[in-house]
């Protein structure tokens, strides 16, 4: 089983649409939790971090379910510009480095 | 502010050659410094890390080396590339002890 893993898309959605990602990762005792949005031949740039309450940025709202591992992304009113890839990233205890999933691809269609 | 510098932005090498991939880090002392490698419409694969100088931690055997030799520089070489080592090299800093790390604007790398 993978550690963190996401449904790759693409998703295909209509300008002004909402749209919900969601991850699942394997390891109970993770500590931190990220998304990350990755723009085609780019590298990966932090979006926002994922608190237990829940926090919302803007049109960006992050929702984490530690009991059942899993964290949502979800985008209200979508712009052209929104169009990339979510990555979900996670931190582990004992572990120096980010564990990255492979991305959901979203593209916001006019 | 940080910044993170990352060079060549894209490279094509023949099978065989070395390599030397560079990563500098402005504007903080004593980062921990990462290489990541993407493939083509895969996830990132942690390559190396680093807490600081001479000191590399590798997390998957290869054909590739990381050096650190000083504090906000990370170095990612191969004697001699593979085929396999074609994909997006990818440098990141973060703060010791902290969670989100921060990355460069990646080497696309063609080995040919």
């Amino acid at each position: 089983r993978k550690e963190v893993e996401q449904d790759p898309g693409p998703f295909n959605v209509p300008e002004g649409a909402t749209v919900a990602f969601n991850c699942t990762y394997s390891n109970s005792a993770s500590q931190s939790f990220f998304w990350y949005r990755q723009d085609c031949r780019k590298e990966p740039k932090l979006l926002m971090s994922v608190y237990s309450s829940g926090n919302e940025d803007g049109r960006f709202t992050a929702q984490l379910n530690r009991a059942s591992q899993y964290i949502s992304l979800l985008i209200r009113d979508s712009k052209l510009s929104d169009s990339a890839t979510y990555l979900c990233v996670v931190k582990d205890p004992g572990r120096r480095a980010l564990t990255f999933g492979s991305g959901t691809r979203l593209q916001v269609q006019p | 502010s940080q910044t993170i510098h990352q060079w060549p932005a894209t490279l094509v090498q023949p099978v065989g050659s070395p390599l030397s991939l560079e990563c500098t880090v402005e504007g903080t002392s004593n980062p921990n410094l990462y290489w990541y490698r993407q493939a083509a419409g895969r996830g990132l694969q942690l390559l190396f890390y680093s807490v600081g100088i001479g000191q590399i931690s590798s997390e998957v055997p290869q054909n590739l080396s990381a050096s650190r030799p000083q504090d906000r520089q990370f170095i990612l070489s191969s004697k001699k590339l593979l085929l396999s080592d074609s994909g997006f090299y990818l440098c990141a800093w973060s703060v010791q002890g902290g969670a989100e790390a921060f990355f460069g604007q990646g080497t696309r790398l063609t080995v040919v």
